[in-house]
Formats: structure tokens, C-alpha cells, sequence
């Protein structure tokens, strides 16, 4: 089974911090993607990354960016929080073909203060 | 811009009965993939079924099936036999290989309550 896997559940971080958001998949998916899910707006896409090093603009990447130093990692950094970025976020993951299917992480919410 | 609506914020359903949740979308593509996904409560998202829009064949996946209708861009989903796993979050999404690269859209998303 794929698995991707986030690495916080929980973050609390206070306004001004810089935070890091860390996802791992381990099938060798070509794709990964951040999105974050607010209530009553669904799931949005902040930022995408088709190969090592690319990455490509979602729909809402102000105030966000991204890394992708290996293929199974991509890391969503806040570089300033601030409150109108408390939120989930999900990581997933897909393979490069047209199929699409997406394999999310479990999430991570995030709290600012 | 490609869109996709979820008009029902919630729906609820008595165990063993049946449910449509209800998706539409607007594109100008002709190649395109449609999705539910589910999500439980504190559980990752995971796909229920998919539709491929050249075929006319509605998807099924066992208790879950899609009513697919092209020409009025509406793509529902209908839950069979409920059971209280069923019980989630479901999103309706949308992907053209043609435009956005590989970005998949979603809808707002469709809270089902399962009632024993």
C-alpha cells in the first residue's frame, strides 16, 4: 500500500514563526502535491512539485513555499505565520500518468497564534 | 476555469438505506477524470471511485456507484446498503490532463451522517 506519511498531526506555532510541514511517500510517486482544507471551501491547492527541484504555483501560494531536495520528500514551509493560516493541511501523492489518483497523508493541523 | 459544486453541505442517512450525494462541474474539456474521495473523521482521504469521461459506462465499486451525465456536467454519487463506515466527508474532484498539468480540483465537500 502507499503510504504517505506527515510528520506532525498537531502544530501550535505563534504569529512570525517560521514552520515547517514535512511529507514522506515511500512508492516512488512522481507527483506531490499541498493542499489545505478550511471548512466550506473544500480542499485547495497551494503549491505542486512534478520532479526533483520543480515546483509549480497552485491556486493560493501567497505566504507559502516549497522544497523538493529528494523525490519522496516535499516540505510546505510558512516562512512568517500568520493566523489566516491556521488550517489542515494534506500532502499527497500521485504518480506520473493520467489517471490522477491522489494518496493523501493524514493531515496536519496547524494553529497560529 | 474549471469548477466543481457541492450543493449539500450535509446529508443523513438511516443504516441500510441508500444516499445520493450530488456533484457538478463546469469545464470546457472533453478529456477528463472525475473522483469521489472520502475522508473519515481523523482518518487520511482516500479514493472511492473514479470515472473516465469517454466512457459511458457508469463506475461502480462494490456498494458505491456514479450516476455520470456528460452533457449536463453532473457526476453524483450513490451509496447503497449504508453502513455506519460510511460516515464521512466526501469530496467530489475533478482533473484534466489537458489543462493545469496535474492539478486536481475539488468541490467544497459533503458531510454524510449515518444513523443506526
Amino acid at each position: 500500500d502507499v503510504k504517505v506519511t506527515q510528520s506532525s498531526r498537531y502544530l501550535v506555532k505563534r504569529t512570525g514563526e517560521k514552520v515547517f510541514l514535512e511529507c514522506v511517500q515511500d512508492m516512488d510517486h512522481e507527483n506531490m502535491f499541498w493542499y489545505r482544507q478550511d471548512p466550506g471551501l473544500g480542499l485547495r491547492l497551494i503549491y505542486f512539485s512534478y520532479d526533483v527541484k520543480m515546483k509549480e504555483k497552485g491556486d493560493i501560494p501567497e505566504g507559502y513555499s516549497v522544497s523538493r531536495e529528494k523525490k519522496e520528500r516535499f516540505s510546505l514551509i510558512l516562512e512568517s505565520a500568520s493566523t489566516n493560516q491556521t488550517s489542515m493541511y494534506l500532502c499527497a501523492s500521485s504518480l506520473y500518468s493520467n489517471t490522477g489518483e491522489l494518496f493523501f497523508g493524514e493531515g496536519s493541523r496547524l494553529t497560529v497564534l | 476555469a474549471q469548477t466543481v459544486t457541492q450543493s449539500q453541505p450535509e446529508m443523513s442517512v438511516q443504516e441500510a438505506e441508500t444516499v445520493t450525494l450530488s456533484c457538478t462541474y463546469d469545464t470546457s474539456e472533453s478529456d477528463y477524470y472525475l473522483f469521489w474521495y472520502k475522508q473519515p473523521p481523523s482518518r487520511q482521504m482516500i479514493l472511492v471511485i473514479r470515472q473516465e469521461a469517454y466512457k459511458q459506462q457508469n463506475a461502480t465499486e462494490n456498494r458505491f456507484s456514479v450516476n455520470f451525465q456528460k452533457a449536463a456536467k453532473s457526476f453524483s454519487l450513490k451509496i447503497s446498503d449504508s453502513q455506519l463506515g460510511d460516515a464521512a466527508m466526501y469530496f467530489c474532484a475533478y482533473r484534466s490532463p489537458n489543462t493545469g498539468g496535474f492539478k486536481t480540483i475539488f468541490g467544497a465537500g459533503t458531510r454524510l451522517f449515518v444513523k443506526a
